[in-house]
């Protein structure tokens, strides 16, 4: 099966610039999650999706970022304006709904990722 | 706050030989462990996970062991092959379909 596309790969931005990244998570997810990885730290989650609605947005900073998904397949997120800190990889990962018993517990499909450079 | 912990930030290996990558932690409502490898330029990929009602998952050459008490689960990769090299970050879930909390990674290197 495909997996999780994400575009761009790269961007690079001035600061108070703005940026959207795309998402298509792998068919029939109905979860859908955007994860940032800043330089030496693991993920950590902006923003999770059941079909179109939110779940968890407690972590991100909604003063400048956004995201959707209208149709809960595809999602966006965007960025304005950005600042130097938002220099990062974003992560779309999604997942199935699962039963526990499968043995794979809780197993989220990364994307390659956008790595945004801010200068 | 940082939930989940790996205090080694590199681990290097002989081929051959075992590596034991160590992750801790605090919180205790974590029911689901997970074990991502990442290369760079690309996505973590899913290696091997552990529910809080068993101590010990095996998948092949990988083995995650978890003890509760202890709040620290460790990956057992026997035996090591130059290809494991990669970054290899710990992560738990209070729940199924929860976001995970990652660990900072560990980089493992596998000498031939």
């Amino acid at each position: 099966e495909a997996g999780v596309a994400q575009s761009p790969r790269y961007k690079i931005i001035e600061k108070r610039q703005s940026v959207a990244f795309w998402c298509n998570p792998i068919s029939g997810h109905a979860t859908l999650y955007w994860y940032q990885q800043i330089l030496g730290q693991g993920p950590k989650l902006l923003i999770q999706f059941q079909n179109n609605g939110v779940v968890d947005d407690s972590q991100l900073p909604k003063d400048r970022f956004s995201a959707e998904r209208l149709k809960g397949v595809d999602s966006t997120l965007k960025i304005q304006p950005a600042k130097l800190e938002d220099s990062a990889v974003y992560l779309c990962a999604s997942s199935p709904i699962r039963r526990p018993s499968s043995g794979r517990y809780n197993e989220q499909f990364f994307g390659p990722g956008t790595r945004l450079t801010v200068l | 706050d940082q939930q989940v912990k790996q205090n080694s930030p590199s681990l290097s290996v002989q081929e051959g030989r075992i590596s034991i990558l160590n992750c801790d932690y605090t919180n205790s409502m974590f029911d689901y462990f997970l074990w991502y490898k990442k290369y760079p330029a690309e996505g973590p990929t899913f290696l091997i996970s552990i529910s809080s009602i068993k101590d010990k998952n095996e998948d092949g050459r990988f083995t995650v062991f978890l003890n509760k008490s202890a709040k620290h689960l460790s990956l057992h990769i026997v035996p090591s092959q130059p290809g494991d090299s990669a970054v290899y970050f710990c992560a738990a879930s209070a729940r199924s379909g929860y976001a995970l909390n990652f660990g900072k990674g560990t980089s493992l290197l596998v000498t031939p």
